[in-house]
């Protein structure tokens, strides 16, 4: 019930190509999901989170798309660059529950110039 | 402003002995949480602070780890008598408020010989 499952493990795009990222949950409950970019040896910075009362959020070229019937939530990079190669995390959260975070196992991606 | 603060950055410890791990919060940041990261894994809770109720624990491994937070500022993560399991990145988050957005340190990278 507490966990996020994130797919794929690890994903290699080429530039300007689309990244996509996929999580699933089972908690209906969670009512926060941020996605987060960690590049090694440094900690992870929110990238971007959505509440389930919208379908999709855009800031930039990361999209959230939350599918609250299947209880999926995807984050995809659009152009993706070189740059952008990190790994990332979704999580989720009960915000009634002291608002501690259920993280995804990670997906590490490189793009390719 | 200053971010949140880890330190130290790395530490190498004996098996059986016990580390000190310290964590800056935002000034101001009222949430303070601790997360476990193993090599390749995702994040796990291990503990959370909000202002003067009690922390949840819930997250704590076993009952040789223990934190302490002094009101609103320094916190520290204490593992005694560390096992070789005990190797991973630890890292500290602080949010404005309980169901904030949480941002990270740099974590501390423990290994346990």
């Amino acid at each position: 019930q507490q966990q996020v499952k994130q797919s794929p493990q690890s994903l290699i795009v080429q530039k300007g190509g689309i990244s996509i990222i996929n999580c699933a949950y089972e908690n209906t409950a969670f009512d926060y999901f941020p996605w987060y970019q960690q590049f090694p040896g440094k900690g992870p910075a929110l990238l971007i989170a959505i509440r389930p009362d919208v379908s999709e959020k855009k800031e930039g070229r990361f999209t959230i798309s939350f599918n609250k019937s299947a209880k999926q939530f995807s984050l995809h990079i659009m152009d993706s660059q070189p740059g952008d190669s990190a790994t990332y995390f979704c999580a989720a959260r009960r915000s009634s529950n002291t608002g501690k975070l259920i993280f995804g196992q990670g997906t590490t991606l490189q793009v390719k110039p | 402003g200053a971010g949140v603060s880890q330190s130290p950055s790395n530490k190498v410890t004996e098996k059986g002995k016990d580390v000190e791990l310290r964590c800056d919060p935002i000034s101001g940041h009222t949430a303070l949480y601790w997360y476990r990261q193993r090599l390749g894994q995702g994040l796990e809770f291990l503990i959370y602070f909000q202002g003067n109720s009690a922390p949840d624990k819930s997250g704590l491994p076993s009952d040789r780890f223990s934190a302490e937070r002094t009101g609103e500022s320094v916190s520290t993560l204490t593992i005694q008598r560390t096992q070789q399991e005990d190797s991973a990145v630890y890292l500290c988050a602080s949010s404005y408020q309980g169901n904030g957005e949480q941002y990270f340190g740099p974590g501390t990278r423990l290994t346990v010989t």
